[in-house]
C-alpha cells in the first residue's frame, strides 16, 4: 500500500526566503507525481505535475524534483511572498487510472 | 479558473440522513474522481468514474456511491450518514486516466454530520 509522507508539516518563514518542501513515498512504482496548493476551506489548485519519466518541472517561481528510486520530491519556492501562505499538498498517481494518495500537507506561513 | 464546480457549497444533515453532493467536470474531461478530506488531513480518494463505469474504488463502505452522466459530470451519494463522514468532499477531473493526466479539483462541498 502506497504511502505519503509530507515533512514538515508546518512552516513559518519570514517574506523572500527561498524554502523546500519534502514529500516522500514508499512505492517507487508511480505514474506521476502532482503538487496542490490549498488555501483554507477552499478546494486545491494544481501547482505542477511530473510524469513518472520526468525528473523535474519548473513554474515560475516553483520548481518541483521527482527522484522515484529514493521515493522522494521536493517542492521550492523561490523568493517566497506572503500570499505563498497556504497548505501544500503532494500527491501520487498510483496507476493507469491516476488515483491519487496524498500526503497530510505542509501549512506554510510567509510573514511579512 | 479550473472550470469544475460542486454543489452545494455546504451542507447540514442528520445523523442517518442521506445526502447528495454532485460535481459538473472541466469542458472535455471524461474521468471523476471523488475524495474526502477531514480536518487537518490529506485528501483520501474514494472512487473514479470513467465513461460512465466505475473505474476504481478506495476504502470506503457500500454506502458510499457514485452515478456518472453521460455529459460526465456525477453524483457522489452516502446513506446513512455517521457523524465521522463530517469532511470536505471534493470533486477532480482529467481528460483521460493515465500517467500524463492532470487532476482539476472543484472546490469543495462542506458536510456536517450533527
Amino acid at each position: 500500500k502506497q504511502e505519503v509522507t509530507q515533512i514538515p508539516a508546518a512552516l513559518s518563514v519570514p517574506e523572500g526566503e527561498n524554502l523546500v518542501l519534502n514529500c516522500s513515498f514508499t512505492d517507487s512504482a508511480i505514474y506521476n507525481l502532482q503538487w496542490f496548493r490549498q488555501d483554507p476551506g477552499k478546494g486545491l489548485t494544481s501547482l505542477l505535475l511530473i510524469q513518472s519519466s520526468q525528473r523535474e518541472q519548473t513554474s515560475g517561481r516553483l520548481n518541483a524534483s521527482l527522484d522515484k528510486s529514493s521515493g522522494r520530491s521536493t517542492l521550492y519556492i523561490a523568493a517566497s511572498q506572503p500570499g505563498d501562505s497556504a497548505t501544500y499538498l503532494c500527491a501520487v498517481g498510483v496507476n493507469a487510472g491516476n488515483m491519487l494518495t496524498f500526503g497530510g500537507g505542509t501549512r506554510l506561513m510567509v510573514k511579512p | 479558473e479550473t472550470g469544475v464546480t460542486q454543489s452545494p457549497t455546504h451542507l447540514i444533515k442528520t445523523r442517518g440522513q442521506q445526502v447528495t453532493l454532485r460535481c459538473s467536470s472541466q469542458s472535455g474531461h471524461n474521468t471523476v474522481s471523488w475524495y474526502q478530506q477531514a480536518l487537518g488531513q490529506g485528501p483520501q480518494f474514494i472512487f473514479q468514474y470513467y465513461r460512465e463505469e466505475e473505474n476504481g474504488r478506495g476504502n470506503f463502505p457500500p454506502r458510499f456511491s457514485g452515478l456518472q452522466f453521460p455529459n460526465y459530470s456525477s453524483e457522489l451519494n452516502v446513506n446513512a450518514l455517521e457523524l465521522d463522514d463530517s469532511a470536505l468532499y471534493l470533486c477532480a477531473s482529467s481528460a483521460e486516466p493515465g500517467a500524463f493526466s492532470e487532476a482539476f479539483f472543484g472546490q469543495g462541498t462542506r458536510l456536517t454530520v450533527v
